[in-house]
């Protein structure tokens, strides 16, 4: 099993660039979101989606869009990539359509840099 | 914003000790699970302790949660240079899907 799976691993963008953070999951997992990881803050919520088709703004949404047309795939765009947006990236899936009550696994991560 | 809380920040010991990690939220959860997550890697999750739970134990891993407190703590036992990692706790609370995660204790043990 391949588990949750995000590429690119690197990428350097220019400000203004957009682009697509891919993510997907063989386990056939409800609820997938998406987090980034910033020096001494911890983990924040970008935007999560509970099923295919629905999806809904976490802590941290602006800048970013999601879209959920299967159950496998939750890419996640940056519209005009900023500074600000210099981070690690980690998509996430669950079993159930709640992150709440079940373990969450983890890609490995996509390390992001705006120029 | 976060909902839990680590300490301490950081954490460094010899091996064979034991390694003690608490987190402190502020509002009534369903659960809590604590997460480790090695260098330049994804998060794996290590334990969940459901909010009628008051101990769980997994191999050289003991939690501990108090809901009149708002707090639990993660016991690592007979710690090794391998459990040098950060270790995160995540709430989860009735109505809402999402886990919310805390900053996270930088655990390093030595040699």
């Amino acid at each position: 099993n391949a588990g949750v799976t995000q590429t690119p691993k690197f990428q350097v963008l220019k400000t203004g660039q957009s682009m697509t953070l891919q993510c997907a999951q063989d386990m056939n997992h409800e609820y997938m979101s998406w987090y980034r990881q910033d020096p001494g803050m911890g983990l924040r919520l970008i935007h999560y989606s509970v099923g295919a088709g629905i999806t809904d703004q976490g802590e941290v949404p602006n800048g970013y869009n999601v879209s959920r047309s299967t159950t496998e795939d939750f890419p996640l765009r940056l519209l005009s990539a900023a500074p600000s947006q210099t981070s690690v990236y980690f998509c996430a899936s669950s079993r159930t359509p709640t992150a709440r009550d079940q373990p969450q696994h983890f890609g490995d991560g996509t390390r992001l840099s705006i120029l | 914003s976060q909902q839990g809380e680590e300490d301490p920040q950081a954490l460094s010991i010899q091996e064979g000790e034991n390694a003690t990690m608490n987190c402190s939220y502020k509002t009534s959860i369903n659960n809590l699970q604590w997460y480790r997550q090695n260098s330049g890697r994804g998060l794996v999750h290590l334990i969940l302790i459901r909010s009628n739970e008051r101990e769980k134990h997994s191999g050289r891993l003991r939690v501990t949660l108090d809901t009149s407190k708002k707090s639990s703590s993660l016991l690592i036992t007979a710690s090794r240079a391998a459990d040098t990692a950060s270790y995160f706790c995540a709430t989860g609370k009735g109505g809402s899907e999402k886990l919310v995660f805390g900053k996270g204790t930088k655990l390093t043990v030595n040699p």
